[in-house]
């Protein structure tokens, strides 16, 4: 069963804010948001990871939710590289018991539009 | 520069024939494992290693070995190709925080196999 939400596609205008939404309304306590971007067939790269509190970094923002069943991605000034699948991945703090918790689902295409 | 590199890039190959992916990481990264991306199925893990002489079956591990002799390489063997293996191949790192924690996974630049 799929772990997060998330709407197939989106579209954003070049400088604006992209925000990703993702649903994750079976997460637990002792599991972290991460968020992935794949590029055009690239290796995925690392984003952002949170738990409960809002995290910034020099890519993006994470905004989770009080009750933590959802969470936002915000890339503040989007430009046309940003142009990916974004992946939000429900993860166990604790590494091992079987993989290391990434399981990618079908993510987020976002398109930046010029 | 930190870095997760994968070789070879590309790769056809015939039924049978046995191969070896490489993949080092220059960032003393305990876990290290394998993933394939398929179109409509995502990346699903293959095996995994949280440190030398360790490795575990993730996801989808038929038809597939590794070995982990070293800290910094992780080969993905394919002992008998077949045509179901086409698929497009990523190697991670990662390190393990205090207490076997997880922190952020770095991913190679990725193997395009097909096998005829």
């Amino acid at each position: 069963d799929a772990k997060t939400t998330q709407p197939p596609s989106m579209d954003c205008a070049e400088g604006r804010a992209a925000n990703l939404p993702c649903n994750h309304s079976t997460i637990s306590g002792n599991e972290y948001v991460y968020w992935y971007r794949q590029i055009h067939s690239q290796g995925p790269q690392y984003i952002i990871h949170g738990l409960k509190n809002n995290e910034t970094n020099e890519m993006a923002s994470l905004i989770i939710t009080e009750d933590r069943k959802s969470s936002t991605l915000i890339l503040p000034h989007a430009t046309l590289r940003d142009t990916a699948v974004y992946y939000c991945i429900v993860r166990p703090r604790r590494a091992g018991g079987g993989a290391d918790g990434l399981t990618f689902g079908k993510g987020t295409h976002l398109i930046i539009q010029p | 520069e930190a870095q997760v590199t994968q070789n070879p890039r590309y790769l056809i190959t015939v039924t049978g024939k046995k191969l070896t992916v490489t993949c080092s990481q220059n960032m003393n990264h305990e876990y290290m494992s394998w993933y394939r991306q398929d179109p409509g199925l995502g990346l699903r893990q293959i095996y995994y290693s949280m440190n030398v002489e360790v490795t575990d079956k993730g996801d989808v591990p038929e038809g597939y070995k590794v070995s982990r002799k070293e800290k910094r390489n992780f080969p993905l063997i394919l002992e008998s190709p077949s045509p179901n293996q086409t698929s497009l191949y990523f190697c991670a790192s990662s390190k393990l925080g205090t207490g076997g924690m997880n922190t952020e996974a770095f991913f190679g630049q990725g193997t395009r196999l097909t096998v005829v």
